[in-house]
């Protein structure tokens, strides 16, 4: 719909796996963004990608690691998460460079839910 | 930072009355303010925007209007119908040359159309 896919859609985890949620974006776009979405929460910005480096990390647990491999591909490894981890986890992108105005678009999310 | 309040939580309207969703936020440096909506299964999607140079946008049955003095906007829905109900969230940024921005977003609004 939006240009930008997730997969899986649903992910079910133990506590001691590793997993990897990925996102890929088809709409050109060089700034790359995961947030997280709890129950009865603002969205919670994660990580920010721009041209594959990071510049933002908004004091993210390393049990959650990025990666950015390049600029249509994003991807977040997770492994001994905690059940308050479960969550929805969406991944977003935009523009992000040589324009003033910019604008987010946002994939379908990803329900991961920790046991 | 920035910090984005949004009001009501919850709110249920008849088939064909207006709704409207209001947004405060404190830095005001921030010149952008997007609002998204989110149906259930689905990521966020943006359906319309404000940026500080206007007071007011509308786009058919949808507006926002924008108070920088009082930092504050609003979204205006008229001639609701179910199709409307989901989750609406105000967001705000700082846009500018550059690369990617942060958006920092509401708690969001459940919108439920009453036929």
């Amino acid at each position: 719909e939006t240009g930008v896919t997730q997969t899986p859609r649903h992910l079910v985890m133990g506590m001691t796996n590793k997993k990897s949620l990925k996102c890929e974006q088809h709409l050109g776009h060089n700034a790359m963004y995961w947030y997280k979405q709890s129950a009865k929460k603002p969205l919670e910005l994660m990580f920010v990608y721009s041209l594959e480096e990071r510049v933002e990390n908004n004091s993210v647990p390393s049990r959650f690691s990025p990666e950015c491999p390049n600029s249509s591909h994003l991807f977040l490894h997770l492994h001994t998460l905690q059940p308050e981890d479960s969550a929805l986890y969406l991944c977003a992108s935009s523009q992000g460079v040589g324009v003033i105005t910019d604008t987010q678009y946002f994939g379908p999310g990803t329900r991961l839910t920790v046991l | 930072g920035e910090n984005v309040e949004q009001h009501p939580s919850t709110l249920s309207v008849q088939e064909g009355d207006s709704a409207v969703i209001k947004c405060t936020y404190s830095d005001s440096a921030s010149n952008y303010f997007p609002w998204y909506k989110q149906e259930l299964g689905k990521g966020p999607q943006l359906i319309i925007d404000i940026r500080s140079n206007v007071g007011e946008k509308k786009d058919q049955r949808i507006a926002v209007t924008l108070n920088k003095t009082a930092k504050h906007f609003s979204l205006h829905i008229t001639e609701t119908q179910p199709e409307d109900s989901a989750v609406y969230f105000c967001a705000a940024s700082i846009e500018g040359w550059g690369s990617a921005r942060q958006l920092t977003f509401g708690s969001g609004t459940q919108l439920t159309v009453l036929p």
